[in-house]
């Protein structure tokens, strides 16, 4: 049973560029959510991704943008890279309205901004 | 706005020892779930353990037990006999409702080392 992957899992990008992370989620699965972590922090919750629209949404500005595939695989772009991005992406899929509705999440992509 | 307070930033603990991680939550929805993961230093967030607001016997999961007392608002995290391979962070996230999938708050985390 295939789990959340994530790739590239490293990324290095210069300010002002714009990168696009990517995430298959768990096998079955048909939620995807995104989430931001900072060094010593816990996870920020960027938005969430049902049946290929955005069901929800965090307090991150409109540079961060979401895509949801026919499949469930989904994409974060981050426009306009700012040094303050550079952080652990977290992906997480789920079954919506199963269960506790607990989310899987993947290995996580460490992005850099230099 | 929900938010969730984990004091213990970081713990040491003698192996084959109990260990209790520190959870409170602050939230004005009616019912809730509160869930336990782990991060090895590998990155991945490892669902450990789940408890719903209206549950009325608190969460077990093999060696994971959540003390859960409502009142008092606090979903502590129990590992019995605990093992070399537990040492990670440890972060307690909350979500604003029993079902469905809405976003999780997550606490800042307690990081835990078993010491052989």
């Amino acid at each position: 049973d295939a789990g959340v992957t994530q790739s590239p899992t490293h990324l290095i990008k210069t300010r002002g560029q714009q990168v696009t992370l990517r995430c298959s989620p768990k096998s079955g699965h048909d939620t995807v959510s995104w989430y931001q972590q900072a060094l010593g922090q816990g996870p920020q919750f960027i938005f969430q991704y049902y049946e290929e629209e955005e069901r929800q949404r965090g307090n991150f500005p409109d540079r961060f943008s979401g895509h949801q595939f026919p499949n469930y695989s989904s994409e974060l772009n981050v426009n306009a890279l700012l040094l303050g991005d550079s952080a652990l992406y977290l992906c997480a899929s789920s079954l919506i309205f199963q269960g506790a509705g607990e989310q899987y999440f993947g290995p996580g992509t460490r992005l850099t901004v230099t | 706005a929900q938010k969730i307070t984990q004091t213990q930033p970081g713990m040491f603990v003698q192996e084959k020892e109990a260990v209790t991680l520190d959870c409170t939550y602050d939230t004005s929805d009616p019912s809730y779930g509160l869930f336990w993961y782990k991060q090895p230093s590998s990155g991945e967030m490892i669902f450990l353990i789940y408890q719903g607001s209206y549950d009325q016997q608190n969460a077990t999961e093999g060696r994971y037990s959540l003390n859960f007392q409502k009142a008092r608002k606090s979903a502590n995290l129990v590992i019995s006999a605990s093992q070399l391979g537990d040492s990670a962070m440890y972060f307690c996230a909350m979500r604003p409702s029993n079902f469905g999938n809405e976003k999780l708050t997550f606490g800042t985390g307690t990081r835990l080392t078993i010491i052989p």
